[in-house]
């Protein structure tokens, strides 16, 4: 039964703590993304790897937020330091690139549900 | 800019309604449209996936169409049931991103 682990599911950490988010992608798919979504704002793109090189990582507060593939197996973002403004759930999805810049259908995780009081 | 928009943002009809939901998107230059279903506290399951070449796609008792040149799409629920009850997405995959519209609420009652 292939699909996007997660972990941590949930997440409760102070403000100005370190948060570190792991994504296990589908084997064999070659794109991994990372959203976030709050009420708010819906589902906004943080992050979107390609053969563990980061394309896209535009919608991504530089200052506090990374994202890494170290293989792929294994995607991670990091908060350092966390803000209250960064509660939201975050989700990884993956996905088999299909030809020239289109991808196929998209997996998504059970999400990590992060709170910083 | 991509520009997803869904309507309506919420529905609620009675168990065995047919029903549509609809989705607009202003770059008719997509590679891909997709449909997902979100559960409360869960993550976005995928219901179909429909190819730029492709007018529509179905799956049990769900259809979904694709009008590239108008900029629409509309997810076709059958004889809906109060399993149904979700909150679905539509994405649109133009460059090198997937752009997400709000979801519509469906609510089906017993």
């Amino acid at each position: 039964d292939a699909r996007v682990t997660q972990t941590p599911r949930h997440k409760v950490t102070e403000m100005g703590q370190e948060v570190t988010m792991r994504c296990q992608p589908i084997l064999g798919h070659n794109t991994v993304f990372w959203y976030r979504q709050t009420m708010m704002q819906g589902l906004e793109l943080l992050a979107y790897f390609r053969n563990r090189a980061p394309l896209d990582d535009s919608g991504m507060p530089k200052d506090r937020f990374s994202a890494e593939m170290p293989d792929a197996t294994l995607a991670t973002l990091k908060i350092q330091p966390s803000e209250p403004r960064d509660s939201a759930v975050y989700f990884c999805a993956s996905g088999l690139v299909i030809g020239t810049e289109s991808t196929g259908e998209l997996f998504f995780g059970e999400g990590s549900r992060l709170t910083v009081l | 800019k991509q520009e997803v928009t869904q309507i309506p943002a919420a529905l609620s009809v009675p168990e065995g309604e047919n029903l549509v939901l609809n989705c607009s998107f202003t770059d008719s230059a997509i590679y891909n449209l997709q449909w997902f279903r979100q559960d409360p506290g869960k993550g976005l399951t995928s219901l179909l996936l429909i190819q730029s070449s492709q007018r529509e796609q179905t799956s049990g008792r769900l259809n979904a169409s694709l009008d590239k040149s108008s900029g629409r799409s509309t997810l076709y629920i059958a004889a809906s049931q109060p399993g149904d009850s979700a909150t679905y997405l539509c994405a649109v995959t133009s460059g090198s991103r997937l752009t997400f519209g709000e979801g519509t609420q469906l609510t089906v009652n017993p």
